[in-house]
């Protein structure tokens, strides 16, 4: 089992640029989840997905963020136009049933300059 | 509605020592609780959950914690502290939907 896979590991960018950040969940998981995490606000739930579907976005900062799970295999964040205050780690995790346990990926360190 | 509340942002304790680390949920039917750590710059690991069946649990790296109901407590302990526990470590509450709520961490610092 490789666990959760994300890509890139690093993302440098300047302001007002695109940024896509990638997950692959844990193979037969049914949940996925994207989670921000900064020194002054902690780690933040963004959104989560139930067999690919959204279920509670209220987490997401604001329209500039948007995901996507078109598949069981894959998810996308994305930040369009990005800013500096986005910069943070951003973690997606996956779950198993019950009990609902979730298992986090090395995490994206996103720096918009 | 479910919550974590963890007792102390920094914990310092000496290598050898007792490593205590005190968590308090609140939660409106029998939860489901687990511990995380974050090693610097990785992901959150789990380092042990409790399901309803045994009330202390063992989790790895020789980490245990104890369910008591009376008390809405899950504290995490290990009874000799190593230099490389030092870490974030994270107490989370689950009611058995999909989501977790984690608490806000807790730094252990281990001293020489």
């Amino acid at each position: 089992d490789a666990g959760v896979i994300q890509s890139p590991r690093h993302e440098v960018t300047e302001m007002g640029q695109e940024v896509t950040l990638r997950c692959k969940p844990i193979s037969g998981h049914n949940s996925l989840f994207w989670y921000r995490q900064t020194m002054m606000r902690g780690l933040e739930l963004l959104i989560y997905f139930n067999n690919n579907v959204p279920i509670d976005d209220s987490g997401m900062p604001e329209d500039r963020f948007s995901a996507k799970m078109p598949n069981a295999s894959f998810s996308t964040l994305k930040i369009q136009p990005s800013e500096p205050r986005d910069s943070a780690v951003y973690f997606c995790a996956s779950s198993s049933p019950v009990p609902p346990t979730q298992y986090f990926g090395p995490g994206t360190r996103l720096l918009v300059l | 509605a479910q919550s974590v509340t963890q007792l102390g942002s920094h914990v310092s304790v000496s290598e050898g020592a007792l490593v205590l680390l005190r968590c308090n949920y609140s939660s409106s039917v029998p939860p489901y609780l687990f511990w995380y750590v974050q090693y610097p710059n990785q992901g959150l690991q789990l380092l042990l959950k409790y399901t309803s069946a045994a009330t202390l649990v063992k989790g790895i790296n020789g980490f245990e914690a104890e369910f008591k109901k009376s008390e809405t407590s899950f504290h995490l302990t290990k009874p000799s502290a190593h230099m490389s526990d030092a870490a974030e470590y994270f107490c989370a509450v689950s009611e058995g939907d999909d989501k977790i709520i984690f608490g806000k961490g807790t730094r252990l610092h281990i001293l020489p």
